[in-house]
């Protein structure tokens, strides 16, 4: 069964401060990858995602993903975050042509202070 | 803002009651699908639409009830819910195929 590793469960930085949190799957076949952001109060938005091609993916607001398929990683990089950033990120993975199952990591929740 | 608009924004029911949730889309999308989220965990699968047919029940339980009625719309029917059932239960959509979803802002669920 497929399932998503977030180890960082709590991160606290400083504003300029980078960015990298993990994620890794367990899958034996190919697989599609995401980051998603949930900003307090709002709705499950798309950072970016992972189909195929360039392993380096860059989304909106300045992230950006590289997928290692050796370490079945897909780690989420800001070179600088800032406030507004303070978020709940939750990585999420599915087959590859069968996005409907879609399966979510525990989150990490972070906190940006000014 | 979002696409995908879920109503109510929150409800609050005893576990006697029958109360339905809604989702609405118009991006021509042809899958939807329906989470549960706890506090402080991952949105959990619970059902999937494709073309308007359910294709996944991840085994839940038949309180739940889904229906999707058109293209556009997909409900919830709840019925006899528990309190553990209290949740924040959110809507997504998605092109069918490799594509990414897309989700409402959800229905925070209270059982008393």
């Amino acid at each position: 069964a497929q399932s998503v590793s977030q180890h960082n469960h709590h991160v606290i930085l400083s504003e300029a401060a980078s960015l990298e949190l993990g994620c890794n799957y367990s899958y034996g076949g190919t697989v599609n990858l995401f980051w998603y952001v949930q900003y307090p109060g709002q709705h499950l938005q798309l950072l970016l995602k992972y189909f195929s091609g360039d392993p380096l993916v860059k989304g909106i607001k300045g992230f950006e993903a590289e997928f290692i398929k050796s370490k079945f990683s897909f780690n989420l990089r800001k070179p600088s975050v800032q406030w507004s950033d303070t978020a709940e990120y939750f990585c999420a993975v599915s087959r590859t042509y069968n996005t409907d199952k879609l399966i979510f990591g525990t989150g990490t929740r972070l906190q940006v202070f000014p | 803002d979002t696409e995908v608009t879920q109503t109510p924004k929150h409800l609050v029911m005893g576990m006697t009651n029958k109360k339905s949730l809604k989702c609405e889309q118009h991006m021509g999308h042809r899958a939807m699908y329906w989470y549960k989220q706890k506090a402080k965990k991952p949105p959990e699968l619970m059902f999937v639409y494709s073309y308007e047919k359910l294709s996944i029940n991840e085994s839940v339980p038949s309180r739940f009830s889904p229906e999707c009625p058109n293209s556009s719309l997909l409900n919830l029917h709840l019925h006899a819910l528990q309190p553990e059932d209290s949740a924040l239960y959110l809507c997504a959509s998605s092109q069918i195929g490799n594509q990414p979803q897309h989700f409402g802002d959800g229905t925070r669920l209270s059982i008393l």
